[in-house]
């Protein structure tokens, strides 16, 4: 069965600490695979997409890298501003057939 | 990305009772999608809105209960129908230019039924 599965569900971090967030994945047919920012009461906001093993994206803090059976948002020296939930999502394509599967997200708390 | 808009932003509504929400984007866009996000639960694709064409479904939501039109390449509803506790949730739509590129959501419309 297609899944996805992020880790840690929560994390708190002190301003200035650096971590990662974990998204493992298990599909047939990977065509991408994309983070979002998820601010309470808001849509999720689009960060990047990665398309194949050994892919890196940088935006600011955020870097973004894949492998074939998970990928990793790192943050560096995060600030209270970072403090959202992160959303995963693989897209796979089955006999013809594209599907979008979310994972249930890590929920980060930056601490000034 | 395109500007997406969801009205309305929230509401609270009576069991029983149905509700149409509304995604306007800026701009025309091939693919429209309407999902569920339930309190600290991941995203479930209700349905593909197909422009001039009914809905594609997912497994587990039918027309009768969340009919949804796209009169055009910028304009989709999703109707909420016959509404119970357990539709109480978070609908958004999102957009993409094709099936298999990058999808930009909507706001989210939170929705609190009694």
């Amino acid at each position: 069965e297609d899944q996805v599965t992020q880790s840690p569900e929560a994390l708190r971090l002190q301003e200035g600490e650096s971590s990662s967030l974990n998204c493992s994945y298990t599909v047939s047919g990977l065509r991408g695979l994309f983070w979002y920012r998820q601010d309470p009461g808001k849509g999720p906001e689009f960060l990047f997409t990665l398309y194949s093993a050994g892919e890196e994206k940088e935006k600011e803090r955020l870097k973004a890298t894949l492998t074939k059976k998970e990928s990793f948002l790192h943050i560096t020296a995060p600030k209270p501003e970072d403090s959202a939930t992160y959303l995963c999502a693989v897209q796979a394509v089955d006999s013809g057939t594209y599907k979008y599967i979310f994972g249930t997200g890590t929920r980060l708390k930056v601490l000034a | 990305s395109a500007v997406i808009s969801q009205k309305p932003s929230r509401d609270i509504c009576q069991r029983g009772t149905s509700l149409t929400i509304q995604c306007q984007v800026d701009s025309q866009v091939t693919m429209m999608f309407w999902y569920r996000q339930q309190p600290g639960q991941s995203l479930t694709l209700i349905a593909t809105a197909n422009q001039g064409s009914e809905a594609t479904y997912e497994s587990g939501f039918v027309i009768d209960k969340f009919p949804i039109s796209r009169p055009n390449l910028t304009f989709s509803t999703l109707t909420v129908s016959n509404m119970s506790p357990e539709d109480s949730s978070i609908y958004l739509c999102s957009v993409g230019r094709a099936l298999q590129e990058t999808q930009y959501f909507g706001p989210g419309t939170r929705l609190l039924v009694l």
